[in-house]
């Protein structure tokens, strides 16, 4: 069964905004990752947050974890068309080498 | 410059028929995955291995059955495919040195089968 839920399914912005994904899942994690998909393509790793780390910067990439709530938010900011793929969240249990993916957000950034 | 490729980018097969999905990766990762991805239900992890000739179950495995003979290499099997396999599949290794473990994807086999 799928752990990772991404709200919404599908956003739509203009170049320049930031575009916010939320992430929940079911069960206590090692760390949660954020990966994106281009239209057809493999995933690609973007950013790996630890469960005792509450907030990770990248670039233009903001991720923070609320192990409490069980829940973590990916924000990009000032997006760009190249923006435009799904993103999908991955969760990984501690002793275990699997990671369970979400079902991903629709990102599509106007130009 | 790291790579995991996938044997072929489309396939199209007959009900019935074996097919081979092939995966390689010159990472000499240790961990490798098998997905199938499918509109509206994310990633699925059919089976996964943790080293050479050895495997795990992942959430669907019926229809499916893997082999890991070399470290670099690890390959999907349909044994008689059937149409609800027509999906997009997904090869991934990871590296199991250090306490966490990126996945890196291959460009992923889209298989159709008629």
């Amino acid at each position: 069964s799928q752990q990772g839920e991404e709200d919404p399914q599908a956003l739509s912005i203009q170049e320049g905004e930031n575009a916010t994904m939320n992430c929940s899942y079911k069960t206590s994690i090692n760390n949660l990752q954020w990966y994106r998909q281009n239209s057809g393509r493999g995933l690609v790793h973007l950013i790996l947050i630890r469960s005792n780390e509450r907030e990770k910067h990248s670039g233009r990439l903001r991720v923070t974890l609320d192990t409490s709530k069980k829940s973590s938010s990916l924000l990009i900011t000032a997006s760009r068309a190249a923006d435009t793929a799904s993103y999908f969240c991955a969760t990984a249990t501690s002793g275990t080498y699997k990671y369970i993916f979400g079902t991903g957000t629709r990102l599509k950034v106007l130009a | 410059d790291v790579k995991v490729t996938q044997s072929s980018r489309y396939l199209v097969k007959r009900t019935g028929e074996k097919v081979f999905l092939e995966c390689v990766q010159d990472m000499d990762h240790e961990n490798m995955f098998w997905y199938r991805q499918d509109p509206g239900l994310g990633l699925r992890l059919i089976y996964f291995s943790y080293d050479v000739k050895m495997k795990e179950k992942g959430d669907i495995p019926e229809g499916y059955s893997v082999s890991r003979e070399k470290k670099e290499r690890f390959s999907l099997i349909l044994e008689s495919a059937s149409t609800n396999q027509t999906s997009m599949y997904l090869c991934a290794s990871s590296s199991r040195r250090g306490r966490y473990y990126e996945q890196f994807f291959g460009p992923g086999t889209r298989l159709t089968v008629l």
